[in-house]
């Protein structure tokens, strides 16, 4: 069972554009969504996290939107640029968890 | 600062081999996850060691076992190799300070073929 869903599984935008990612969750036991960025061959690298007292968390151009009554949350990312071509993970775990549940990646290629 | 380090880069194994991975965690963290990611895939959580015992165990078979060191490095084997057992085996570290939260950091990763 998929604890955290992730959509969509690709995407493709131009540049200076707003590229868009939604993952939703079913445990409300689930208290911090960090958001992972991979690029190919390497290792996911923390982006950017949220704890869900907060509605919205943004990062020069990276912004995490959270719904908690509707138990999901979304990354937006400003201006898109070449260099955020990647795979990007949201994810959920508990805050005093020993285990984070990934979603199952979104591509993100973006155009010159 | 050096941030958490895993070897081998790549490595290929036979079908019923054994292997290893290693990893160091990142500087003050004392806390090691390990995860397995499939082509295409996310990563899914196969245990956590913290103060050399294993605290916390994810839906994967015996044939995967783990160690951590005095110094908090960690050991990930695997036994009896199977084609399916092919991934990126990601070690990821953090602190159990609750201060600074739960975050993990990963590391670059070992890249597993089993043929």
């Amino acid at each position: 069972q998929q604890q955290v869903k992730q959509s969509p599984q690709s995407l493709i935008v131009q540049k200076g554009g707003i590229s868009i990612i939604n993952c939703a969750y079913e445990n409300t036991a689930f208290d911090y969504f960090p958001w992972y960025q991979q690029f190919p061959g390497k290792g996911p690298a923390l982006l950017i996290a949220i704890r869900p007292d907060v509605s919205e968390k943004k990062e020069g151009r990276f912004t995490i939107s959270f719904n908690k009554s509707a138990k999901q949350f979304s990354l937006h990312i400003m201006e898109s640029q070449p260099g955020d071509s990647a795979t990007y993970f949201c994810a959920a775990s508990t805050l005093a968890g020993n285990q984070f549940y990934f979603g199952t990646g979104t591509s993100l290629t973006v155009i010159p | 600062d050096a941030g958490v380090t895993q070897s081998p880069t790549h490595l290929i194994k036979t079908r019923g081999q054994q292997v290893t991975l290693r990893c160091s965690p990142k500087s003050g963290h004392d806390t090691v996850s390990w995860y397995q990611q499939a082509l295409g895939q996310g990563p899914q959580f196969i245990f956590q060691y913290y103060e050399e015992e294993e605290r916390q165990r994810g839906n994967f078979p015996d044939r995967f076992s783990g160690h951590q060191f005095p110094n908090y490095s960690s050991e990930l084997n695997v036994n009896a190799l199977l084609l399916g057992d092919s991934a990126l085996y990601l070690c990821a570290s953090s602190p159990t300070s609750r201060v600074s939260g739960n975050t993990i950091y990963f590391g670059e990763g070992s890249w597993l073929t089993v043929v």
